[in-house]
């Protein structure tokens, strides 16, 4: 089955230390990878897409297709990148459709 | 440019009554998923609209029915509701098949007892 796997549930980094957030992925094909962003009390909101390969709030994501991960990272942890993240990647459902199949998030605490 | 919008923000049920979750897409956008949040978890698809046609179903049972209108805006309907329906449900518009990036609105947290 395609999926995308969150190892850890819950993450927790002192402010200025580095953060790498896990995310490996099972596809047969070229895939698309998406990492969105759920802060407290605000929506689900897309952080970056892998074929932007856009730096977002410190951010980057390399698709490593030889291990099939997709990581999160950033050089230096800030208190405001505490958040819910979660690795998606864009499923055919079809009759043209794409349905976003989500990994289990990982919780992120930055520790001041 | 208005933001996807969901209403109820809250919903409590009885078992076996059934809801209807309404959601207004961002402008100029014409498809719309659904996604069912349950505690801890990540979201899950449930299905996508396409010019008023459903065009993509996840793994949910007939009990989970839905609308979208011409302006695009879409209802979800849940029927014969059972108490693991108590979740987040999301909606979530985007231009085109809905490969690219979706917004998502706030939710409806539906509580079934």
């Amino acid at each position: 089955a395609q999926r995308v796997t969150q190892p850890e549930k819950l993450l927790s980094v002192f402010k200025g230390a580095p953060v790498e957030l896990k995310c490996n992925y099972s596809y047969s094909g070229s895939p698309e990878l998406f990492w969105y962003v759920q802060y407290s009390r605000q929506r689900l909101q897309l952080l970056l897409r892998h074929i932007s390969r856009e730096s977002i709030k410190g951010f980057t994501a390399d698709l490593n297709k030889g291990e099939t991960s997709f990581h999160l990272k950033k050089p230096f942890a800030q208190e405001e990148d505490s958040a819910m993240y979660y690795c998606a990647i864009p499923l055919y459902s079809g009759a043209g459709s794409y349905q976003l199949t989500f990994g289990k998030g990982t919780k992120l605490s930055v520790i001041p | 440019e208005t933001g996807v919008t969901q209403s109820p923000t809250h919903l409590i049920k009885t078992r076996g009554q059934q809801v209807t979750l309404r959601c207004s897409s961002q402008s100029g956008h014409n498809t719309v998923s659904w996604y069912q949040q349950a505690l801890g978890q990540g979201p899950q698809f449930i299905f996508q609209y396409y010019r008023e046609e459903e065009n993509g179903r996840g793994n949910f049972p007939p009990r989970f029915s839905g609308l979208q209108f011409p302006n695009y805006s879409s209802e979800l309907n849940v029927n014969a509701l059972e108490l693991d329906d108590s979740a987040l449900y999301l909606c979530a518009s985007s231009p085109g098949t809905g490969k690219g990036k979706a917004f998502f609105g706030q939710g409806t947290r539906l509580t079934v007892v």
